[in-house]
């Protein structure tokens, strides 16, 4: 089973409002990832958790927080975001950080802030 | 630096018809190259990857690249195509720093007329 689950599918907020991300695996990867993806554009890393410590932050806003509460599961927390926030936001999963590197993606949640 | 660049941003082909997907690199050191899909409103699926050893890999829906080293390509091709092989391919590169990272580059949109 290659799966990472997220919810919800689909978020409208406003700018005022906050609300969390939520990714799931269940296949004992232990690095744990955020992507955010613009219409027409490739996804852009955001954060990367190895073995549930934050290993990169590509200088996202604070705005955004992650978290990881275990090897399990990671959430992204939301809170005062702008209509430029508006996206696809992805989470992926691999096995580890060594040579066997296979991200796998999961269906994403859109984005809408008002 | 690392880096990806897939020459065309749109390619159309008719059913039945092969295809190829062109991405180069660069890099100053080795590579793990792959090649992803995402269907329309969805995450993205792996297709297929290069690791190491033979330079000919095959993926799933009958997907194959080609490592070529001397002209860091890594083009995807498909002898005979589907109307359901309409999506965006991504090509992306792993850098290792000390937690992976995928570049990707900027997509290649696979439209199949009838």
């Amino acid at each position: 089973d290659t799966e990472v689950t997220q919810t919800p599918k689909h978020l409208v907020m406003g700018m005022t409002n906050k609300k969390s991300l939520k990714c799931e695996q269940h296949m004992g990867h232990r690095a744990m990832y955020w992507y955010k993806q613009k219409a027409k554009k490739p996804p852009e890393l955001m954060f990367v958790y190895s073995y549930e410590k934050l290993s990169i932050n590509e200088s996202v806003p604070s705005r955004f927080s992650p978290e990881c509460p275990n090897s399990s599961l990671l959430n992204l927390h939301l809170h005062a975001l702008q209509p430029e926030d508006s996206a696809l936001y992805l989470c992926a999963s691999s096995q580890g950080v060594g040579r066997s590197l296979t991200q796998y993606f999961g269906p994403g949640t859109r984005l809408l802030v008002l | 630096a690392q880096s990806v660049t897939q020459l065309d941003s749109q390619v159309p082909v008719f059913e039945e018809a092969p295809v190829e997907l062109r991405c180069n690199y660069s890099s100053s050191v080795s590579v793990y190259l792959f090649w992803y899909v995402q269907y329309p409103n969805q995450g993205l699926q792996l297709l297929l990857k290069y690791l190491s050893g033979s330079t000919l890999v095959k993926g799933i829906n009958g997907f194959e690249a080609e490592f070529n080293k001397s002209q860091t390509s890594f083009h995807l091709r498909k002898p005979s195509v589907h109307i359901s092989d309409t999506a965006e391919y991504f090509c992306a590169v792993n850098i290792i720093q000390g937690a992976q990272k995928l570049v990707f580059g900027q997509g290649t949109r696979l439209t199949i007329n009838p």
